[in-house]
C-alpha cells in the first residue's frame, strides 16, 4: 500500500512564525504536491514538485515556500504565518505519467494548522 | 478551464438503500477520473481511476462508470460505514499532475 505520512496531524502557532510541514512517502514517488482544504472551496493546490530540488507554483503559492532535497520528503514552508492560512494541509505524491494515461494521486492524513 | 460538478452535494440513505452520485466534468483531453472517498478530519482516501468512456471498476458495495461527460458512483446496498464525502477529480491532457476537483457528495447512510 501507498503510504504518503505527514509529521504532524495537529499545530498551533502563533502569527509571524516560521512554520514547517513535513512530508514523506515510501512508493518511490516523482511528484509530490502540497494542497490546502478549507469548507465551501474544496482542494487548492499550493506547490508541485516533480523531481528533487524542481518545484511548479500552483494555484495559490503567495505565502508559502517548498523544499525538496531528497526524493521521498516534501517540506511546505510558511515563511510568516497568518491568520488565514489556519486551514488543513494535504500532502500527496504519485508516479510520474505515462503516455496519456492519468497517474493516481495518493494523499496523506492532513495536517491540521491553526495560526491564532 | 476544467471544471468538475458533483451532485447531489448531500445524500441521506437508509441502510440498504442503493443510489448514484453524479460526477459531471468539462476538460481538455480527460487523462484520468478518479473517485476518492473522505471521512471527516482525515486526507482523501483512492477508490478508483477510470481512464475512458465505457469502463467500470468495483470495490465492495461500490461501482464507478465513465461516460464522455459525465461519472457515476453507484454505492449498492449501503452500510452506515460508507458513510463519507465522496470527491471526484479530473486530469486534463496537458499535464499528469494537476487534479480538478468537484466540491464532493457527502453520503449519510443511518442503520
Amino acid at each position: 500500500d501507498v503510504k504518503v505520512t505527514q509529521s504532524s496531524r495537529y499545530l498551533v502557532k502563533r502569527t509571524g512564525e516560521k512554520v514547517f510541514l513535513e512530508c514523506v512517502q515510501d512508493m518511490d514517488h516523482e511528484n509530490m504536491f502540497w494542497y490546502r482544504q478549507d469548507p465551501g472551496l474544496g482542494l487548492r493546490l499550493i506547490y508541485f514538485s516533480y523531481d528533487v530540488k524542481m518545484k511548479e507554483k500552483g494555484d495559490i503559492p503567495e505565502g508559502y515556500s517548498v523544499s525538496r532535497e531528497k526524493k521521498e520528503r516534501f517540506s511546505l514552508i510558511l515563511e510568516s504565518a497568518s491568520t488565514n492560512q489556519t486551514s488543513m494541509y494535504l500532502c500527496a505524491s504519485s508516479f510520474r505519467g505515462r503516455g496519456n494515461s492519468g497517474n493516481t494521486i495518493y494523499f496523506g492524513e492532513g495536517s491540521w494548522l491553526t495560526v491564532v | 478551464e476544467d471544471q468538475v460538478t458533483q451532485s447531489p452535494e448531500a445524500l441521506r440513505l437508509q441502510e440498504g438503500e442503493s443510489s448514484s452520485l453524479n460526477c459531471s466534468y468539462t476538460v481538455s483531453g480527460l487523462r484520468g477520473l478518479f473517485w476518492y472517498r473522505q471521512d471527516p478530519g482525515k486526507g482523501p482516501e483512492f477508490l478508483f481511476t477510470l481512464y475512458s468512456a465505457g469502463e467500470e471498476k468495483e470495490k465492495e458495495r461500490l461501482k464507478a462508470t465513465l461516460t464522455k461527460k459525465e461519472s457515476f458512483l453507484h454505492i449498492t446496498a449501503p452500510k452506515p460505514e460508507d458513510s463519507a464525502t465522496y470527491l471526484c477529480a479530473v486530469q486534463a491532457g496537458y499535464n499528469d499532475y494537476k487534479l480538478s476537483f468537484g466540491a464532493g457528495t457527502t453520503v449519510t447512510v443511518r442503520a
